[in-house]
């Protein structure tokens, strides 16, 4: 069974710093990626996937991921966090009918 | 859009007692799941299902069970509540096995405290 390991539980940064959050993932086999985030009170919402071509993914708020197949890595990145980024991040890898999260990042930008 | 429904935003249960966790998605989906979701430990997931009376366990699915009898709904069943499965529960839902799925859609979730 696949599992995904995020290696930070809690972050903490000032606006404009910069973010990188790591996902490592276990799976010999064709997967797909994603990152979710989960608002404070809200649900969780797809922050972008990766599927196939360029490993260098953006999504939605100025976030990217790059997918590194040698290192089983899909690490989240933002150039320059704001305070409205402060939520809580999963990062997820499906294999068949099944997504696997890892134990989430949370994150918290101080103004 | 696809929207997951979960009935109860929260709920407070005693010991013992059989709770029932409604989910509907309103967009035809075969695949539905129910995970929950604890700090620092992620999303877990419990149970899921591809088609209508079709179920598989998941990771952790003691004290659980699940029915599908119609498409669109997935339920949630605690046989006899205990304080450890006081937890956020998150109802999913996606489409089949394509190569262009987006991933799922989740349900805002239920919030349930076992007393």
């Amino acid at each position: 069974a696949q599992s995904v390991s995020q290696h930070n539980h809690h972050v903490i940064l000032s606006e404009a710093a910069s973010l990188e959050l790591g996902c490592n993932y276990s799976y010999g086999g064709t997967v797909n990626l994603f990152w979710y985030v989960q608002y404070p009170g809200q649900h969780l919402q797809l922050l972008l996937k990766y599927f196939s071509g360029d490993p260098l993914v953006k999504g939605i708020k100025g976030f990217e991921a790059e997918f590194i197949k040698s290192k089983f890595s899909f690490n989240l990145r933002k150039p320059s966090v704001q305070w409205s980024d402060t939520a809580e991040y999963f990062c997820a890898v499906r294999a068949g009918n099944m997504l696997t999260f890892g134990g989430g990042t949370r994150l918290m930008v101080k103004p | 859009d696809v929207k997951v429904t979960q009935s109860s935003r929260y709920l407070v249960k005693r010991t013992g007692e059989k709770v029932f966790l409604e989910c509907v998605q309103d967009m035809d989906h075969e695949n539905m799941f129910w995970y929950r979701q604890d700090p620092g430990l992620g999303l877990r997931l419990i149970y899921f299902s591809y088609d209508v009376k079709m179920k598989e366990k998941g990771d952790i699915p003691e004290g659980y069970s699940v029915s599908r009898e119609k498409k669109e709904r997935f339920s949630l069943i605690l046989e006899s509540a205990s304080t450890n499965q006081t937890s956020m529960y998150l109802c999913a839902s996606s489409l089949s096995q394509i190569p262009s799925n987006y991933g799922y859609t989740f349900g805002s979730g239920t919030r349930l405290t076992v007393v």
